[in-house]
């Protein structure tokens, strides 16, 4: 009955080095999401993953960014030449549907440090 | 485009104070309406919902009433505890699809 996790938990990378951070997500849930919350901010959308749609990638910031969810579960997004305005709490989503609405189900995020 | 609009924080209230946080929103259609919070070092957790018009979500103390007519779904609690402080989120969804969007959070801190 566990629900999102995410890993790993605190991530300190070098500029410029690659990062991949993983999201296995609620067994059965259909939709997958990335935000980013910068430090006192609010949730940035990144991408959205829908069955097996393609993925709403509208919200990535730049090329350097990439995401790609596996067999309809696990996901796992990528940051390339990580830069130091990278460096963010990134969290996970899946959702269900529930009593008439979706309801999106959080992980407790992973804590990404560029230095 | 959907979009959420809360009111700005950060906001400070002492313990038993009548709290009030207003969202409002915009969307097509009858989308539903969520409230999330998020303590310290953790993610959001649902706190409550509504699904349609004049319904009312409540969850450990908290109200939010789905208002179409003024398009708000405000947070209501009528005493704060200091373990209400926390980062608190208007979302909507809309009735077609499963996106979400989210307001920009509004900080909570209660005092003893």
């Amino acid at each position: 009955g566990a629900g999102v996790s995410q890993s790993p938990s605190n991530k300190v990378t070098e500029k410029g080095k690659d990062v991949e951070l993983r999201c296995d997500p609620i067994s059965g849930h259909t939709a997958l999401y990335w935000y980013r919350q910068s430090l006192g901010q609010g949730l940035e959308f990144l991408i959205y993953f829908q069955g097996n749609s393609a993925p709403d990638k509208s919200g990535l910031p730049s090329d350097r960014f990439s995401a790609e969810r596996t067999g309809g579960s696990v996901s796992t997004l990528t940051i390339q030449r990580t830069q130091q305005e990278d460096s963010a709490v990134y969290l996970c989503a899946s959702s269900f549907l529930a009593g008439g609405s979706y309801e999106q189900y959080f992980g407790p995020g992973t804590r990404l440090t560029v230095t | 485009g959907d979009s959420v609009t809360q009111m700005e924080g950060p906001v400070t209230l002492s313990e038993e104070a009548f709290l009030t946080i207003n969202c409002t929103y915009t969307a097509t259609g009858y989308p539903s309406l969520f409230w999330y919070v998020q303590y310290p070092g953790e993610g959001l957790q649902l706190l409550l919902k509504a699904t349609k018009a004049d319904d009312k979500g409540s969850n450990k103390g908290f109200e939010a009433t789905y208002r179409k007519e003024t398009t708000s779904f405000h947070l209501e609690k009528g005493s704060v505890q200091v373990s209400d402080s926390a980062v608190y989120f208007c979302a909507l969804t809309p009735n077609t699809g499963n996106q979400f969007y989210f307001g920009t959070g509004t900080s909570l801190t209660v005092i003893p």
